[in-house]
């Protein structure tokens, strides 16, 4: 089976544009989440959707939004986009096992870079 | 805010050598998950422990889980230089993970 997969890989903007990453899971795997990973705060959980349906939701503001599609593709997009959003973005997802079952399976991640 | 917070935050040790790094938390959970990365890379996941175990291996890594103590600790046995990465806990409640900082793992040759 193919991994998880993102695209882009790198992505640099310009502060106030805003921009949209994609996440392929795992064939047959219907859970996604997102996070964001910078030095200073670690790995920060974005949201999770679950057949379209967004489960959970971190503590970012509202810039930060995301959907799900019928075939378990994923999106996330920044709007307004400030210089601290730089980070590398990794999304993950999870198989139906059951919520209490499952380990997530992370792509390479979109490594973002707000100029 | 983080659940789970590694220890020690940096451990180098010399090829061959076991590596033990620590990870508490703060509340209930109902399984926790270690997992490693490369610089930079996604996270690649090694082992999950339910609440209700109590210690799990796969191959070289073991781990275990005290509930009272809310605290885990993955030991790596005879460590390789491939083992050099970035190693996190995350702890599971209702259908959320929420990771800790990390420990940094630098085997020396």
């Amino acid at each position: 089976k193919a991994g998880v997969t993102q695209t882009p890989r790198y992505l640099i903007k310009t502060r106030g544009q805003q921009v949209t990453l994609s996440c392929s899971p795992i064939s047959g795997h219907r859970s996604v989440s997102w996070y964001q990973q910078t030095p200073g705060q670690g790995l920060q959980f974005l949201f999770e959707y679950f057949s379209e349906t967004q489960r959970n939701k971190g503590n970012f503001p509202g810039r930060f939004s995301g959907r799900q599609f019928s075939n378990s593709r994923s999106e996330m997009n920044v709007s307004t986009l400030e210089l601290g959003d730089s980070a590398l973005y990794l999304c993950a997802s999870r198989g139906t096992g059951g919520h209490l079952s499952g380990a997530w399976y992370f792509g390479p991640g979109t490594r973002l870079t707000v100029t | 805010s983080q659940q789970g917070e590694e220890d020690p935050q940096a451990l180098s040790i010399q090829e061959g050598e076991n590596a033990t790094m620590n990870c508490s938390y703060k509340t209930s959970i109902n399984n926790l998950q270690w997992y490693r990365q490369n610089s930079g890379r996604g996270l690649v996941h090694l082992i999950l422990i339910r609440s209700n175990e109590r210690e799990k291996h796969s191959g070289r890594l073991r781990v275990t889980l005290d509930t009272s103590k809310k605290s885990s600790s993955l030991l790596i046995t005879a460590s390789r230089a491939a083992d050099t990465a970035s190693y996190f806990c995350a702890t599971g409640r209702d259908d959320k993970i929420i990771f800790g900082k990390g420990t940094r793992l630098h085997i020396l040759p």
